[in-house]
């Protein structure tokens, strides 16, 4: 099984700057690495995929990058909005998928 | 534009089985494009998945869940389901269906959710 760990597990930011989340995969997934974001009682909701390509929607600000077994997701200037738990998933070695702990960005 | 909705009892007793249905409605389960899934999490945790299948049937479940899961289609219905068998407070989570386009790609739409307790 390939083990996701994501750091930090809480990120203290200040609405209008920058966070970068990170997120290491145990073994190399290629660039099969999808993030998601989750608010408080919603499903989570696909930001990036295929490791650096936004989902339909998804505001500019919100980048990835890495390939292999790190991974990056930046979020440019931080919107109210934004704040949320964020989570990494690899779809390259299954079964089965599997999700990093979660980083959770919150307002500093 | 595709919506998926979970339903079943909220409530289930530990060594019992969870049933869980998702009703498809926007879009047909029997396309050939598209897999559909289950994925959990427990309150204040993180996500698991537990297993996909095919409208032809096919399935892939998760090693860690294998022996007790079975997730089937209807495709009368257009609505797939979940079965979990032998069932602790461990399975305690909200439920998740979700469609994704195949094995290597990500996960989109995911309907809203399900809470299940387990408890007696």
């Amino acid at each position: 099984e390939t083990v996701m760990t994501q750091s930090p597990g809480t990120l203290s930011v200040s609405p209008g700057e920058r966070a970068t989340l990170s997120c290491r995969a145990s073994q190399s997934v290629s660039s099969n690495l999808a993030w998601y974001q989750q608010k408080p009682g919603q499903a989570p909701r696909l930001l990036i995929y295929g490791a650096s390509t936004r989902a339909t929607g998804i505001p500019a600000r919100f980048s990835g990058s890495g390939s292999g077994t790190e991974f990056t997701l930046t979020i440019s200037s931080l919107q109210s909005e934004d704040f949320a738990v964020y989570y990494c998933q690899q779809y390259h070695n299954w079964p089965p998928w599997t999700f990093g702990q979660g980083t959770k960005v919150e307002i500093k | 534009q595709l919506q998926l909705q979970e339903s079943g009892p909220g409530l289930v007793k530990p060594s019992e089985t969870l049933s869980l249905t998702c009703t498809v409605s926007g879009g047909s389960i029997s396309s050939s494009t598209y897999y559909w899934g289950w994925i959990r999490q427990p309150p204040g945790k993180g996500l698991e998945w537990i297993g996909s299948i095919y409208y032809s049937g096919s399935t892939y479940y998760n090693p860690s869940l294998r022996s007790r899961v079975t997730i089937s289609v209807d495709t009368s219905k257009n609505q797939f389901s979940l079965k979990l068998s032998s069932v602790t407070a461990a399975d305690t989570a909200v439920y998740y269906c979700v469609r994704h386009s195949g094995m290597a790609t990500p996960i989109l739409p995911w309907g809203q959710g399900t809470l299940v307790t387990v408890s007696s």
